[in-house]
């Protein structure tokens, strides 16, 4: 079942400018995750966000978390062509088990120069 | 260098050639995952494993085995390839279960079964 799933699914800028993407859960969660993935590459972890937190940063990055309507955004500021990748968000479900984590389809982000 | 590796990168198979793609983590990890990746579906998990000895099903564990004898290495059998089993493999490790901590993600091994 998919849990997570990022909106939009593609999304293509300039650079220098922001990009936010969204990311929706269909339960409750413990905590939420993003990663980013270059093309055909491994996933890299960027944040985690535990569901008590409501926004988290790190150097560029931003992530809320609204538990209330289950969803999740990723602001990427002053954005790079370097910053263009797959964007996925992961969650578990609870109750139940947070060892099985599920992962969104991902959104394309194109950052042209 | 803390990593992640899988092992082969790449490997083209036939039905029914049973095969072994081997990943092995340095981190002395206790959690490790499977996941396979395909286009429109995401990632999506075959099996993980919270510890030696301890493994259990993902979403789609149907036609893969795994085995978990030490720590650091966690490798995904197929016994009967088939060609709906063509997919991008990603093995994956954490150092406590699931959400918890950060997953840390091998390169990948993109396999094709005719």
């Amino acid at each position: 079942s998919q849990q997570g799933e990022e909106d939009p699914q593609a999304l293509s800028i300039q650079e220098g400018e922001n990009a936010t993407m969204n990311c929706s859960y269909k339960t409750s969660i413990n905590n939420l995750q993003w990663y980013r993935q270059n093309s055909g590459r491994g996933l890299v972890h960027l944040i985690l966000i535990r569901s008590n937190e409501r926004e988290k940063h790190s150097g560029r990055l931003r992530v809320t978390l609204d538990t209330s309507k289950k969803s999740s955004s990723l602001l990427i500021t002053a954005s790079r062509a370097a910053d263009t990748a797959s964007y996925f968000c992961a969650t578990d479900e609870f109750p139940g088990s947070n060892y099985k984590l599920t992962f969104g389809k991902g959104t394309l982000l194109t950052v042209n120069p | 260098e803390a990593q992640v590796t899988q092992n082969p990168r790449y490997l083209i198979t036939v039905t029914g050639k049973k095969l072994t793609v081997t990943c092995s983590q340095n981190m002395n990890h206790e959690y490790m995952s499977w996941y396979r990746q395909d286009p429109g579906l995401g990632l999506r998990q075959i099996y993980y494993s919270m510890n030696v000895e301890v493994t259990d099903k993902g979403d789609v564990p149907e036609g893969y085995k795994v085995s978990r004898k030490e720590k650091r290495n966690f490798p995904l059998i197929l016994e009967s390839p088939s060609p709906n089993q063509t997919s991008l493999y990603f093995c994956a490790s954490s150092s406590v279960g699931g959400i918890n901590s950060p997953l840390h993600f091998g390169n990948g091994t993109r396999l094709t079964v005719t």
